[in-house]
């Protein structure tokens, strides 16, 4: 079936350390791949997408992701926290053909300590 | 563009009174989705919609829940009877021909006493 994991529920970061969110996917062939951002009491915000070629995509805010193929993961990454990033960050995958519904990980909570 | 709208943003009922959610997509877009969000289950696809029509509706946990889309702007997720296990965050989304990331409208947080 179909997955996505994110494996850590909670992570905390001091300001100015760098972060990884680490997600991993099953799906039979490489799936269309992304990172939402959402903030307490807010909708989910797009990070990021990949559908193919430059396995390194910007995202908005400062982030950024790798799809690596060979681990089936597509972790996010920031280089340096800010206070205002403590949010709730889901992974999420579809299908690369035709129409297919989003498939949500469970998410990963970033605290963010001074 | 305003963004996916949702209304009303909070809304507190008692148990079995109906309850009618609002979502009004990004103008041109052509899938519409209703999520819920609990801490127990996370997010859960409800139903989606594509050019108004229901296309997957599986997610609709009983038959107390409906939506309709009567038109390309404007949709309604609807709960008769209410229960105290409907409270959540409910959220609409829309997406352009299913390619992109869908866009988020910030929900309706629904508690029900």
């Amino acid at each position: 079936a179909q997955s996505v994991t994110q494996p850590d529920i909670h992570i905390t970061v001091s300001e100015g350390a760098s972060l990884e969110l680490r997600c991993n996917y099953s799906y039979g062939a490489t799936p269309y791949l992304f990172w939402y951002v959402q903030s307490p009491g807010q909708g989910l915000q797009l990070l990021l997408k990949y559908f193919s070629g430059d396995t390194l995509v910007q995202g908005i805010k400062g982030f950024e992701a790798e799809f690596k193929r060979s681990q089936s993961s597509f972790n996010l990454r920031k280089p340096s926290v800010h206070w205002s990033d403590a949010a709730e960050y889901f992974c999420a995958a579809r299908g690369n053909t035709g129409f297919q519904k989003l498939v949500f990980g469970t998410g990963t909570r970033l605290l963010v300590s001074p | 563009d305003a963004g996916v709208i949702q209304s009303p943003r909070h809304e507190v009922t008692e148990m079995g009174q109906e309850v009618t959610l609002r979502c009004k997509p990004i103008s041109g877009h052509d899938y519409l989705f209703w999520y819920r969000q609990t801490m127990m289950r996370g997010l859960e696809l409800l139903i989606y919609f594509n050019n108004n029509v229901p296309i997957d509706d599986s997610g609709m946990p009983e038959d107390r829940f409906s939506a309709k889309m009567p038109n390309a702007s404007f949709s309604t997720l609807k709960i008769q009877p209410s229960e105290p296990r409907d409270s959540a965050v409910y959220f609409c989304a829309s997406s352009l021909a299913g390619n992109y990331g869908y866009t988020f409208g910030s929900g309706t947080r629904l508690t029900v006493v």
